[in-house]
């Protein structure tokens, strides 16, 4: 059974240090990773979606990166700033097409 | 832009008042999703439409309901609510059964007095 784990649940640096998030997974067989954010009270964004045949995508300030075969993917916040402050959680997809949940990790950052 | 509309933002409901949320989509996917998440926790999945085809969670309880009637539209119907009902609400899209990502809308937080 799929498992998926966030360490650490929660994470507070100064405002403009470069930061990583973890994501680990169970099974290696996926069909790919999402990684989401989420404010106090709001919905789940999009941040980026790495297939299972990829090694990583890059939006912005955002790099993901996964690796199937030890079952990690990484999100890499550059520059971080006070608004990167959220919740952000990863989500794979497993071979029987279920959605399986990490917990989150809680990010602070302090200005 | 394509999104994913959720209405109401906020919703109080008393006890044992039915209540139905709803959720609207621009994107033409064809599966779409409600999940309910509590204080803290990852979302649960409630059911999910893979086009007309219902398909309901094993543990999601009788008093949840949902109604697709077209491709764009889907509302998540409670009986009965409890108080451990009180929850955010996510409603999700996807095209076909997922793996080119999942698309949120930005959630009905449900009080229920």
């Amino acid at each position: 059974k799929q498992e998926v784990t966030q360490i650490p649940a929660a994470l507070s640096v100064p405002e403009g240090e470069n930061l990583v998030l973890n994501c680990s997974f169970t099974d290696s067989a996926i069909y790919n990773l999402q990684w989401f954010r989420q404010d106090p009270g709001k919905g789940l964004t999009s941040l980026l979606l790495i297939q299972s045949s990829q090694r990583e995508q890059t939006s912005g300030r955002l790099n993901a990166s996964l690796d199937k075969s030890s079952g990690r993917s990484t999100l890499y916040i550059a520059a971080s700033q006070p608004g990167d402050s959220a919740t952000y959680l990863c989500a794979v997809w497993d071979s029987n097409y279920q959605l399986i949940w990490g917990a989150g990790t809680k990010l602070i950052i302090k200005p | 832009d394509a999104m994913v509309i959720q209405n109401p933002r906020y919703q109080v409901t008393q006890f044992g008042k039915p209540v139905t949320l709803s959720c609207s989509q621009t994107l033409n996917h064809n599966v779409m999703y409600w999940y309910q998440q509590k204080s803290s926790q990852a979302p649960k999945l409630l059911f999910h439409y893979y086009d007309k085809d219902f398909n309901n969670e094993a543990d999601t309880p009788d008093n949840f309901q949902s109604r697709r009637p077209n491709t764009s539209f889907c509302f998540l119907d409670i009986r009965s609510p409890g108080l451990g009902d009180a929850a955010m609400y996510l409603c999700a899209t996807s095209r076909d059964s997922g793996p080119g990502g999942l698309f949120f809308g930005s959630g009905t937080q449900l009080s229920v007095l």
